[in-house]
């Protein structure tokens, strides 16, 4: 059974561009969380898609918005980057109710 | 506002020893709790949950116990083995609160032969 799956593993980008980061789910998984690790702030949810419904956002800018495909896979974007949102953006799967699988997270440097 | 609290953000232990790692929560809300292990550059991988209905839940060498009353959450690795090092992350889920894991700072754990 594959894993979940984000692409790309990394990524350079420059200050006021945008990006747009892609999360495949385990297989049956209709839930797909995405969360920001950063070493001064730890690891931070930043939205939940269940069946391409929003259900729940983190607290941050509007620049940072997602979307559910049909068929679970999720897309996030960050729009105007600045230098504070390098980052290890991570995406996990979930059953409801269950525990989360992470995928091995997306590397965005903004220089 | 941290609601998920790890005070430890490093323990180091000889191999075949006990690892206890704590965690500490205020919101009254979480009704299950998760551990992960992580390296560096890597997604977190998911050890061994417990729900607020138990006090322990075990699984092989790792074991979770939940103390409510406390507020309190701790893992135990016996015997703790050199590949267990890695920075471990306690999360908690809100009653409710769909799939939106809060995750304690992290505790990095090195075993040492």
């Amino acid at each position: 059974k594959a894993g979940v799956t984000q692409t790309p593993r990394y990524l350079i980008k420059t200050r006021g561009q945008q990006v747009t980061l892609s999360c495949s789910p385990i297989s049956g998984h209709r839930s797909v969380s995405w969360y920001q690790q950063t070493p001064g702030q730890g690891l931070q949810f930043l939205f939940e898609y269940f069946s391409e419904t929003q259900r729940n956002k983190g607290n941050f800018p509007g620049r940072f918005s997602g979307r559910q495909f049909s068929n679970s896979r999720s897309e996030m974007n960050v729009s105007t980057l600045e230098l504070g949102d390098s980052a290890l953006y991570l995406c996990a799967s979930t059953l409801e109710g269950q525990e989360a699988f992470f995928g091995q997270g997306t590397r965005l440097t903004v220089v | 506002d941290q609601q998920v609290k790890q005070n430890s953000p490093s323990l180091s232990v000889q191999e075949g020893r006990i690892s206890i790692l704590n965690c500490d929560y205020t919101n009254s809300m979480f009704d299950y709790f998760l551990w992960y292990k992580k390296y560096p550059a890597e997604g977190p991988t998911f050890l061994i949950s417990i729900s607020s209905i138990k006090d322990k839940n075990e699984d092989g060498r790792f074991t979770v116990f939940l103390n409510k009353s406390a507020k309190h959450l701790s893992l135990h690795i016996v015997p703790s083995q050199p590949g267990d090092s890695a920075v471990y992350f306690c999360a908690a889920l809100e009653s409710g609160g769909y799939n939106k894991l809060i995750f304690g700072a992290g505790t990095r754990l090195a075993v040492h032969p």
